[in-house]
């Protein structure tokens, strides 16, 4: 199974920093990588798709770059509703599979 | 617009069955892959299964092969789940979601809890 090692697993900020995610996978997953934030209680909902492509709707502070098997999601100027858990994913090959999350939490 | 709804959630022994679905609207079922996501309480995601449109092709994941069983019934615009030997390691909250290119449309989920 391709591993993705998603740092840091907990992050503190304050509203209107850049804040920055990675993802590495274990092997070569090209640009098959999408990143998602969930809040407490709800499903998961999708930002960034094939690695930098964003959501329709997702505000443009919202960005991410990357390929091969180094991924990251980059928030520029925080706002309050973006403290959440964000989870990268690799659907290259079966099982797709989560970064184990990043809790964004307010400094 | 895009509704994915599930259903059939619950207080299950180990060893117990269980069968979820999820009714889908707002789209075209027969066109598109559906999979099953799960994440247990606390804990991050994890991809259990998914089926191409006509069900002739199906994937699961290690932890759930020969227990699980995904299905569909584009007549009826529904995806389901039927999980057989549960164990309490499958206590988790289950979504449904649409496509597999990092799937933008998932339902709210339903709990299912393994206890003795």
């Amino acid at each position: 199974d391709i591993q993705m090692t998603q740092s840091p697993s907990s992050l503190s900020a304050s509203v209107g920093d850049r804040v920055t995610i990675t993802c590495r996978a274990s092997q070569d997953i090209r640009n098959d990588l999408g990143w998602y934030q969930q809040k407490p209680g709800k499903a998961p909902k999708r930002l960034i798709y094939a690695t930098s492509s964003l959501q329709s709707g997702v505000p443009s502070r919202f960005s991410g770059s990357g390929s091969g098997t180094e991924f990251t999601l980059t928030i520029s100027g925080l706002q309050p509703e973006d403290f959440a858990t964000y989870y990268c994913l690799q659907h290259n090959t079966f099982p797709y599979t989560f970064g184990q999350g990043t809790n964004l939490e307010i400094k | 617009q895009v509704q994915l709804v599930e259903s059939g959630g619950g207080l299950v022994k180990p060893g117990g069955s269980l069968r979820l679905s999820c009714a889908a609207s707002g789209f075209t079922f027969e066109n598109h892959y559906m999979s099953w996501i799960r994440q247990a309480p606390g804990k991050g995601l994890e991809w259990l299964s998914y089926i191409s449109t006509t069900s002739g092709f199906t994937k699961y994941a290690d932890s759930v092969k020969g227990r699980f069983t995904i299905s569909r019934d584009n007549a009826k615009n529904s995806l389901y789940l039927q999980m057989n030997s549960l164990k309490v390691e499958d206590t988790a909250v289950y979504y449904c979601a649409r496509d597999l290119n990092t799937p933008g449309y998932w339902g709210q989920g339903t709990l299912v809890t393994v206890s003795s």
